[in-house]
């Protein structure tokens, strides 16, 4: 089972749509859990943690359901700078209990069309 | 805005030579990090830093691979012989502290003939 899953893409939504990301996980251990975007040949960026009560920044909502080991991303209202790659990253468990590096799926990408 | 740097944004290297890869971290961050990410594939992990050593690395990360921070500022990845495999976009990143948001640099891509 790959670490990290997410919806195969791309999404192509009007600008104006709200549009679901969905990621599951396989580590039970993974305490930090986080979406970043990534423009076309640049860094990722950082786009809001996730946590366990849900977290809304403007027209961005994460939640996180660590029972089914799932994570969403909702985007309302989308423009068309939305468009990006979309990553779900979770954090990494060593033998130790420590966590450190970030695990990443593929992303998916979203073009948002006017 | 606090950003991670890196230079250079582009290097273009012989199979089998050296290369350094640098990076300075936001100052009040503790923890600094390498990834890569190759053409049309998933960010990758390579190495975590702390305290002025390892603290986690991959299985990518093997003895051609070294990391270290030189001064207050700098961080560098060095590549001991480069090989094709090695092309990839390498970001460096750092946190405050250890499970806190990772911030990334615009990255180095880097080559190899």
């Amino acid at each position: 089972r790959k670490e990290v899953e997410q919806d195969p893409g791309p999404f192509n939504v009007p600008e104006g749509a709200t549009v679901a990301f969905n990621c599951t996980y396989s580590n039970s251990a993974s305490q930090s859990f986080f979406w970043y975007r990534q423009d076309c040949r640049k860094e990722p960026k950082l786009l809001m943690s996730v946590y366990s009560s849900g977290n809304e920044d403007g027209r961005f909502t994460a939640q996180l359901n660590r029972a089914s080991q799932y994570i969403s991303l909702l985007i309302r209202d989308s423009k068309l700078s939305d468009s990006a790659t979309y990553l779900c990253v979770v954090s990494g468990m060593n033998y130790g209990g420590s966590q450190g590096n970030l695990i990443f799926g593929k992303g998916t990408k979203l073009s948002v069309k006017p | 805005e606090p950003e991670v740097t890196q230079t250079p944004s582009h290097q273009v290297t012989q199979m089998g030579q050296e290369v350094i890869l640098r990076c300075v971290p936001i100052s009040n961050h503790l923890y600094f990090y390498w990834y890569r990410q190759i053409l049309g594939q998933k960010v990758e992990f390579l190495v975590s830093f702390y305290n002025n050593e390892i603290s986690e690395k991959s299985e990518i990360f093997d003895d051609q691979f070294s990391v270290e921070r030189p001064d207050g500022s700098n961080f560098t990845l060095k590549i001991r012989s480069t090989k094709l495999e090695d092309s990839a976009m390498y970001f460096c990143a750092s946190s405050v502290v250890r499970d806190q948001p990772q911030h990334f640099g615009d990255g180095t891509r880097l080559s190899i003939l």
